[in-house]
């Protein structure tokens, strides 16, 4: 799987739209984009995917750069219930193995 | 969206002794389920795959004797920590894969399980 690097920490205020930014250069045309989150003591919970098309779903948006190289994941109006560790992982769909997390990025919303 | 169980939600057992973690899914057949353990203030790291009906496969530096894997049937794999020791003390946590799903987004995980070692 390519490798990720994110921000380790990021904080963002109450109802303000947190932006999470993943560098992902080394991305190979068959890899997809997942986003997870994990909130304190908590499972990963899973909030999007991509391709190469932005998405968005009831959780979050994707934005995906044309060259693939990176990616940024919007929350449009954090609520404090957000905090929580974000992880960007990039690999193969239906490749049926396991996650591969990186450090991710501690995102703190503040009130 | 499907739902993955674990048991106990946390665990305090004394140096020495053995202690089993349940991973479950309910409202689906896993054929494949994944065990993870996070230290504080760390990433989950991958320990090994755990198949239905066939050996688990271990990740590179996990002992496959003091981490005992066993998935019997397609809903349920344990993980037993024999002869614990204080830095076993681990967030323990499964997750499984819905066949149904044609991509493996669908990859959801349980709550976590936390072990003590004293």
């Amino acid at each position: 799987d390519a490798k990720t690097t994110q921000p380790p920490s990021m904080d963002c205020a109450e109802g303000r739209a947190a932006n999470l930014p993943c560098n992902h250069s080394t991305i190979s045309g068959n890899e997809y984009v997942y986003w997870y989150r994990q909130i304190h003591s908590q499972g990963p919970q899973y909030i999007i995917h991509g391709l190469k098309n932005n998405e968005t779903n009831e959780m979050a948006s994707l934005i995906i750069t044309e060259d693939r190289k990176s990616s940024t994941l919007i929350l449009p109006h954090a609520t404090l219930r957000d905090t929580a560790v974000y992880y960007c992982i990039v690999r193969p769909s239906n490749s049926g193995y396991a996650l591969n997390f990186g450090k991710g990025t501690s995102l703190l919303v503040t009130p | 969206g499907a739902v993955v169980s674990q048991h106990p939600s946390w665990v305090i057992c004394k140096s020495g002794t053995s202690v089993k973690i349940e991973c479950r899914s309910l409202d689906f057949q896993a054929t494949t389920m994944f065990w993870y353990r996070q230290f504080p203030k760390q990433s989950l790291m991958l320990m090994a795959t755990s198949n239905e009906g066939s050996k688990a496969t271990y990740e590179q530096g996990v002992e496959k004797d003091k981490f005992l894997i066993n998935h019997a049937s397609l809903t349920l794999s344990t993980l037993t920590v024999t002869s614990a020791h204080p830095e076993d003390s681990s967030f323990y946590i499964c997750s499984a894969r819905d066949p149904r799903s044609p991509t493996d987004y669908e990859q959801y995980f349980g709550p976590g399980t936390r072990l003590t070692v004293t």
